[in-house]
């Protein structure tokens, strides 16, 4: 079935550092969406990308969606402790699939 | 306005128990989802419900089953409860279904049930 993988597993950071998250598909998306959940939360949507190239930007997060709609990735700069949590991106337009997601952790 | 709600909260279970799992969409939503997500994993996808038809089935064994209500609230069901399914289940509501390259179907998910099955 369809996939999305998501690389790194695991990110820690020092609370400064910038970090992204990479979200890798073998077939072209129709959209892809990312969403956050905080330990001992839910997850919650935070953007959805359908153009080929298309770059969005939430303060200090910037989201890419790439040209061949095959890959997706979300940086954020200057990470703060208020970002720590999983990071998942997802797939809805064919399958409803979540990537594994990229744990983040920071050092403040 | 509410947001999804879902009951109950924790539950405990023992092997070859039933257990039926309740959400509640955002006023106005007829889509419902549900998710299975075991700890330290990617939500998996079981069911989506969209005007209490199923619109989609994850790759999960005939033990489970949902059914979606008039007023578009949703049951998910699981029979003969293994060790294997103690997880978080999170039900999600949207506008609409999923499907189309310009469908804009954001997800707003429940807190979940936390199911333990001992």
């Amino acid at each position: 079935g369809q996939q999305v993988m998501q690389i790194p597993q695991y990110q820690h950071v020092q609370e400064g550092e910038d970090f992204t998250t990479y979200c890798n598909s073998s077939t072209t998306l129709s959209n892809i969406q990312w969403y956050k959940q905080r330990p001992g939360g839910h997850p919650v949507f935070l953007i959805q990308l359908v153009k080929s190239g298309e770059v969005k930007k939430q303060k200090r997060l910037t989201f890419q969606f790439g040209e061949a709609k095959k890959n997706s990735s979300l940086h954020i700069t200057a990470t703060q402790t208020t970002d720590v949590g999983t990071y998942f991106c997802y797939q809805g337009a064919q399958k409803l699939v979540f990537g594994q997601g990229t744990r983040l952790t920071i050092n403040p | 306005d509410a947001g999804v709600t879902q009951s109950p909260t924790h539950l405990i279970k023992t092997r070859g128990q039933q257990v039926t799992l309740r959400c509640s969409p955002i006023s106005g939503h007829k889509s419902v989802s549900w998710y299975q997500q075991v700890l330290g994993q990617g939500p998996q996808f079981i069911f989506q419900y969209y005007e209490k038809e199923e619109r989609g089935r994850g790759n999960f064994p005939d033990r489970f089953s949902a059914r979606q209500f008039p007023n578009y609230s949703s049951e998910l069901n699981v029979n003969a409860l293994l060790l294997g399914d103690s997880a978080l289940y999170l039900c999600a509501s949207s506008s609409r279904t999923s499907g189309g390259s310009s469908s804009y179907n954001e997800q707003f998910f429940g807190p979940g049930t936390r199911l333990t099955v001992l």
